[in-house]
């Protein structure tokens, strides 16, 4: 199972929106509603920001929207805080549970 | 809350194993799967296996296939990894991790246990 492909970096200066794609397969993304995203600070341990493609947990604001579509995914990121410099990884279901992660996109607020 | 604290960090030669171990609290830890994800420094997330606490049941990606071990102990509510036949690619950070009721939405993390594997 390959890694699904997110670019390397995107930036924005602050107020502004990103918008990061995470492609797949028909395996992956393009066969199931299952895809997740994590931002991740320096040091830090993970922490999801969506799932099921376009959920936020409680206490994630609104600022993190995510869609799909066929066998892509994006996470827009709207309203850019200096808070919200970290790396991003998407993640989907793969199939007979098994999951497979992004290449990860490192958010630069300018 | 939920809280997965992880064991500290290894330093293995190669052909080595390590056991990773993973305690848990705050929730019942019979009713959620336990995921191990592994980061090398400056790298991306890489997903390694479940494990069901309450059956024992396990799977992985197939390239840990022969190589992984996934194991528990209900009474102390703590999940364990054990990756044998350790090379230099395996020095990394290995986190357990639960997910919520959403497939595949990992939720709760481990703090991380740095493994280096060196001569």
């Amino acid at each position: 199972q390959s890694a699904l492909t997110q670019p390397r970096s995107v930036s924005g200066s602050p107020g502004q929106s990103v918008t990061i794609s995470c492609t797949g397969t028909t395996t992956d993304i393009g066969n199931y509603i299952y895809v997740s995203w994590y931002q991740q600070h320096p040091g830090r341990a993970p922490r999801l920001i969506i799932f099921d493609v376009s959920q936020r947990p409680s206490g994630v604001p609104d600022r993190f929207a995510g869609s799909q579509s066929g066998s892509s995914a994006s996470l827009t990121i709207s309203g850019l805080q200096a808070d919200d410099e970290a790396d991003y990884f998407c993640c989907s279901y793969a199939g007979s549970y098994t999951f497979v992660f992004g290449t990860g996109t490192k958010v630069t607020v300018l | 809350q939920v809280q997965l604290v992880q064991s500290g960090a290894e330093v293995k030669k190669p052909g080595a194993s390590v056991k990773v171990s993973c305690k848990t609290s705050g929730y019942t830890f019979t009713t959620y799967d336990i995921n191990w994800v592994r980061q090398a420094s400056g790298q991306g997330l890489e997903w390694m296996g479940w494990m069901h606490p309450n059956s024992g049941n396990t799977g992985c990606a197939q390239k840990f296939q022969g190589r992984v071990t996934m194991t528990r102990n209900a009474s102390t509510s703590t999940a364990y990894m054990l990756l044998s036949s350790l090379r230099s690619e395996d020095s990394a950070v290995y986190y357990c991790v639960r997910p919520g009721p959403a497939r595949g939405s990992f939720d709760s993390w481990g703090q991380g246990t740095l493994v280096t594997v060196s001569t």
